[in-house]
């Protein structure tokens, strides 16, 4: 399979706990994106890398959230001391870059905080 | 006022009917505009990129862009059940230093057979 991948797609967790997801993008593609969507919404862009440089965060992304992409390959997303109001579906996307690109989606990863 | 405005829906068309799909951008400076399909549960998948005024066609889907009006749409002709899904607006801006997507809150499709 060689498109974009996400671990977990399922995560539980209790409120106050930390987690952290991983997205492999397709092997090529030097952008990489997060992005989190709740019911009835569309993707809420959070933070994305060119290579493995940081260069746009969202303003709504707390200080809870923190995103690596280490080497410029794999990206790691860890959100410190869940709240419920984390409880979302994060996705993940990866693209070749420039303006016009095309993102390819990860299937993403559901959490749900108790 | 959003950044990326659609109409929510429902929109319930029957099957073989022409499907019209509308959607409004805030910032001028957007450069490229896309449209997506997202199935219930599902990722969003690319359906048709647009970055210039005029339509442009991909076998039953049209997508039309007027930058002046900052206004883009989809059109779906020959309208199936298989296309009943959400379809999600997004539009590219750049800023200093780099780049955003924003997608609007998307379209929910019925197709009725």
């Amino acid at each position: 399979d060689t498109g974009v991948s996400q671990d977990p797609r399922h995560k539980i967790t209790k409120r106050g706990q930390n987690v952290t997801f991983r997205c492999d993008p397709i092997s090529e593609h030097n952008r990489l994106y997060w992005y989190r969507q709740t019911l009835g919404q569309g993707p809420e862009f959070l933070t994305y890398f060119q290579n493995e440089a940081q260069l746009e965060k969202s303003r709504l992304l707390s200080d809870r959230f923190s995103a690596e992409r280490p080497k410029g390959s794999f990206s790691t997303l860890e959100i410190q001391r869940t709240e419920q109001g984390d409880s979302a579906m994060y996705l993940c996307a990866s693209s070749l870059g420039g303006l016009q690109e095309t993102q390819y989606f990860g299937p993403g990863t559901r959490l749900l905080v108790l | 006022q959003k950044e990326v405005e659609q109409n929510s829906g429902p929109l319930s068309v029957p099957e073989g009917a022409i499907a019209s799909l509308n959607c409004t951008y805030s910032d001028r400076g957007s450069q490229s505009f896309f449209w997506y399909r997202q199935y219930s549960g599902k990722s969003p998948e690319l359906i048709m990129s647009i970055y210039s005024n005029g339509d442009k066609e991909d076998g039953r889907f049209t997508a039309q862009l007027n930058k002046a009006s900052q206004y883009v749409s989809l059109l779906i002709r020959d309208s199936q059940p298989s296309d009943s899904a959400t379809y999600l607006c997004a539009v590219i801006h750049g800023s200093t230093g780099g780049f955003k997507t924003i997608f609007g809150a998307g379209t929910r499709l019925f197709v009725k057979a």
